[in-house]
């Protein structure tokens, strides 16, 4: 089946630092991809969605200019985090779809990123 | 978007078939109901979905209430590997998931 693979899996560093994580389509041509967070115990919060080669769409509260994401590729999407502080610290899964917006979305196995 | 509403939490026997609902009173007829469960510290993993008619796959069944309104996702035989938590979606024209809380389903050995 489709899958998405998500890297790193686990990231620790110091605030003020600046994070990226990859999420790549390994076996299909993703012309959307969907980043989320997740904190503990909570359900799964849509963040923004990319479509390849244009900007994302950020949901209201999502700060564009803090979370950046970057869609290059049917194949590759980015996130990164600047300047990260503590409350930053979450997880992050992505997902990707292709073309058929009725077919299912494929998740990555998501990043914990841990700021100190 | 259109809301779903589901248990906080279940139970089941290991061997045992699971039955989730999930309440879609407000669902309009494009939408399509997804079904995903989510291991801990994993992302979510698709399971099932359907539109109208009922559906089987190799994980699961899902039966869909005549109006809609409503649909169960069918474990026939809980294992303890099922444990996590199962999340209904509804995937409009916007194609956006929105996730809700979910039903974490415990399967006891």
């Amino acid at each position: 089946g489709a899958v998405v693979s998500q890297h790193p899996s686990r990231v620790i560093c110091k605030s003020g630092t600046s994070v990226k994580i990859e999420c790549r389509s390994l076996d299909f041509q993703a012309t959307t991809m969907f980043w989320y967070r997740q904190f503990p115990k909570q359900s799964l919060m849509l963040m923004a969605t990319s479509n390849e080669g244009s900007k994302a769409t950020y949901e209201q509260g999502v700060e564009k200019d803090k979370f950046l994401i970057n869609h290059a590729s049917l194949t590759l999407s980015t996130l990164t985090v600047t300047s990260a502080h503590p409350e930053d610290s979450s997880f992050y899964i992505c997902s990707a779809r292709g073309r058929n917006s009725n077919q299912p979305q494929h998740f990555g196995d998501g990043t914990r990123l841990s700021i100190l | 978007d259109a809301k779903t509403t589901q248990p906080n939490s279940m139970e089941s026997n290991e061997e045992e078939p699971v039955h989730l609902p999930c309440n879609h009173s407000t669902i309009s007829g494009t939408d399509y109901i997804h079904w995903y469960r989510q291991l801990p510290s994993q992302g979510p993993e698709y399971v099932i979905h359907g539109l109208t008619s009922n559906v089987n796959n190799r994980m699961a069944s899902l039966a869909i209430a005549e109006d809609r309104k409503s649909s169960t996702l069918i474990l026939h035989r809980a294992t303890l590997r099922d444990a996590a938590v199962y999340y209904c979606i509804l995937i409009s024209g916007t194609y956006k998931y929105i996730f809700g809380t979910g039903t974490r389903l415990k399967v006891l050995a």
